[in-house]
């Protein structure tokens, strides 16, 4: 039973261009969360998807930043016009369905480094 | 004030010995607590969930004090490979699925 799975691993982008961070999640949970980390900082809540519905976006940046869970297909955190600031990982996990249950699983991770 | 906080450390401490963890949360209503380990530059992995009994598994022991407001996590005969970062997590209130992270206490154990 593969766990959740994330690419890139690493991922090097100048000033102004995308970001795609993808996340598999384990299989049988339906809700994904994606979360940021920054050297000598805690993890930050980003966003917390179900398939096909966001469902809490308040540690989004109001800016370049999106999410989204379609119902085929990996979860992707978007990263349009990218600033040295958002080198980070950024880390997607994943929890089984049932209210109260929140054990979460990550995934490896995605560094993205932004020169 | 922090919604969760942590002793930073360094926790140096030699093999075999005992070592606590504190880790507290300033929402009252918050239900569901956890401990997570981080290696350096991996993913956090789930250690333990925190029940309101206590629970135990293996050297591990983790309570919950909810009028003090802290959870605890205790480790008996501690091993090299128990060196890494211990994060704490905590819920808000109600149904809300975001868990809040405290920074994490840095552990260390020598040989």
């Amino acid at each position: 039973n593969a766990g959740v799975m994330q690419n890139p691993r690493h991922l090097v982008r100048r000033r102004g261009q995308e970001a795609r961070l993808r996340c598999s999640p384990m299989k049988g949970h339906s809700h994904v969360y994606w979360y940021r980390q920054l050297p000598e900082e805690g993890l930050k809540f980003m966003v917390y998807l179900q398939k096909e519905n966001i469902i809490d976006e308040s540690g989004m940046p109001k800016e370049r930043f999106s999410a989204e869970f379609p119902k085929e297909g990996p979860s992707i955190l978007r990263i349009q016009q990218v600033v040295r600031g958002d080198s980070a990982a950024y880390f997607c996990a994943s929890s089984p369905s049932g209210k109260g249950v929140l054990e979460l699983f990550f995934g490896e991770g995605s560094r993205l480094t932004v020169l | 004030r922090k919604e969760v906080e942590q002793d930073p450390g360094p926790f140096n401490v030699p093999e075999g010995a005992t070592v606590a963890f504190n880790c507290t949360y300033s929402n009252s209503a918050s239900q569901s607590f956890f401990w997570y380990r981080q290696d350096c530059r991996k993913e956090p992995k789930l250690l333990m969930s925190v029940y309101s009994s206590g629970n135990e598994d293996g050297r591990f022991t983790a309570q919950l004090n909810r009028a003090s407001q802290y959870i605890s996590l205790l480790i008996r005969d501690s091993k090299l490979s128990d060196s890494a970062t211990y994060l704490c997590a905590v819920n808000n209130a109600g149904n809300n699925r975001k868990l809040i992270w405290g920074l994490g206490t840095s552990l260390a154990v020598n040989p």
